[in-house]
């Protein structure tokens, strides 16, 4: 079936420093890729949706400055949270499918989960 | 917009009892719709889905239904078991949108008391 791997699945960080988190389509090709942020018994809010060869395009109200997205490859995205702080603490998750109509729904990462100190 | 519901935030059941987990959708125009389950810390895990000329969809003690009329589609767990604990979110996207573009529903948390 299709997965899809993400890391690193636990990060600390102090306030000011970038965290770069990787999503990666193990067994398929993905040209979309999204990211969602969830908060603690919260649902799943998305944040952009990543494209490979162009721009992320970002929901209304996420800083696209603050979450840099970079798509270079079929399966590989990554998300960048530039200067940190405490309150970008979250757990954030990607998600991709090789298919709709292979009726496998949409794959999801581990998730990562955050803190800024 | 899209805006995905549930109409219980928690349900609580014995072991071998059945489950039913009710989700409300606001867009007529959602045509796929699917269940997820998450357990603590981790991602969302696929459990089913269903396109909307169906109405019923069954995977062995999973099932899911929509009725279109009402906008609003059920997870049925048969002989539920403790290892079936867990968060449950609905979610939905019409044709109309970018393909993938999820909306989440707020969550019940299902809890199996052996």
């Amino acid at each position: 079936g299709a997965v899809v791997s993400q890391h690193p699945s636990r990060v600390i960080c102090k306030s000011g420093t970038s965290v770069k988190i990787e999503c990666r389509s193990l067994d398929f090709q993905a040209t979309t890729m999204f990211w969602y942020r969830q908060f603690p018994k919260k649902s799943l809010m998305l944040m952009a949706t990543s494209n490979e060869g162009s721009k992320a395009t970002y929901e209304q109200g996420v800083e696209k400055d603050k979450f840099l997205i970079n798509h270079a490859s079929l399966t590989l995205s990554t998300l960048t949270v530039t200067s940190a702080h405490p309150e970008d603490s979250s757990f954030y998750i990607c998600s991709a499918s090789p298919s709709l109509d292979r009726g496998l729904g949409y794959t999801f990462g581990s998730g990562t989960r955050l803190t800024v100190v | 917009g899209e805006s995905v519901g549930l109409h219980l935030p928690t349900l609580s059941v014995q072991e071998g009892d059945n489950s039913i987990i009710n989700c409300a959708y606001s867009n007529s125009a959602s045509d796929y719709f699917i269940w997820y389950k998450q357990e603590s810390g981790k991602g969302p895990q696929f459990i089913i889905d269903i396109r909307s000329n169906v109405g019923e969809k069954k995977d062995q003690r999973i099932a899911v239904t929509l009725n279109k009329t009402a906008k609003h589609f059920s997870l049925h767990i048969t002989e539920t078991q403790p290892e079936d604990s867990a968060v449950y979110f609905c979610a939905a996207t019409p044709a109309s949108t970018s393909y993938g573009k999820l909306t989440f529903g707020q969550g019940t948390i299902l809890t199996v008391h052996p």
